[in-house]
């Protein structure tokens, strides 16, 4: 099974600089997924690491470390609109691709 | 463009009725999924299915089936609605293989009263 930990609440402010945690315990992972959620919409895919190290996309960037179970999600030069759910999601590898879902953090940005 | 769609944005049923949500993509995509998302308890996996008329049980089944007929729909099953399976309900699809996302539909917001 999976287990996927990130903290259910975060605030920041507005221009600075937020890493959002998770970890997770996996059996036979194939890949970490980031997730972004406003209020009563869908989640949209913001990353994917598969491979230890950075990914980065504009100022959005993800890290993974597979020896440690633990990847973050970097937002830089955060923005009003960057207030949402971010959600972690781990590949399992023996499932067919079936992801399991953290339960999100709540990124509050304020001016 | 992508596209997920489910069949009702909002939905009011009542206790006992049999109730039906549909989805449908238009990527070609093997896997399909449905997750009920709650406050506090994140996206849970109720069933997914990676071909036609294959499904595989998710963390939370009691309650659902599924019924995957083409490849493009998926459909969940409440047998007999009650008011705990009150809940967002999102579809989602993706790939099979490599490092695909996974595209979820708007959602539906089932009321069971």
């Amino acid at each position: 099974g999976q287990n996927i930990d990130q903290p259910t609440e975060m605030t920041a402010t507005e221009g600075a600089i937020v890493q959002i945690n998770c970890t997770y315990q996996t059996s036979g992972f194939n890949g970490l997924f980031w997730y972004q959620q406003h209020a009563g919409e869908a989640p949209t895919f913001l990353s994917y690491n598969v491979l230890d190290g950075l990914e980065e996309k504009g100022r959005f960037s993800s890290f993974l470390s597979r020896s440690k179970g633990y990847s973050y999600l970097l937002l830089k030069e955060l923005q009003m609109k960057d207030s949402a759910s971010y959600l972690c999601a781990v590949r399992d590898y023996t499932n067919a691709g079936k992801s399991t879902f953290g339960d999100g953090t709540t990124l509050t940005v304020k001016p | 463009d992508v596209k997920v769609t489910q069949s009702s944005r909002y939905l009011v049923k009542r206790t006992g009725e049999k109730v039906f949500l549909e989805c449908v993509q238009d990527m070609d995509h093997e896997n399909m999924f449905w997750y009920r998302q709650d406050p506090g308890l994140g996206l849970r996996l109720i069933y997914f299915s990676y071909d036609v008329k294959m499904k595989e049980k998710g963390d939370i089944p009691e309650g659902y089936s599924v019924s995957r007929e083409k490849k493009e729909r998926f459909s969940l099953i409440l047998e007999s609605a009650s008011t705990n399976q009150t809940s967002m309900y999102l579809c989602a699809s993706s790939f099979i293989k490599g490092n695909t996302e996974a595209f979820f539909g708007q959602g539906t917001r089932l009321t069971v009263v």
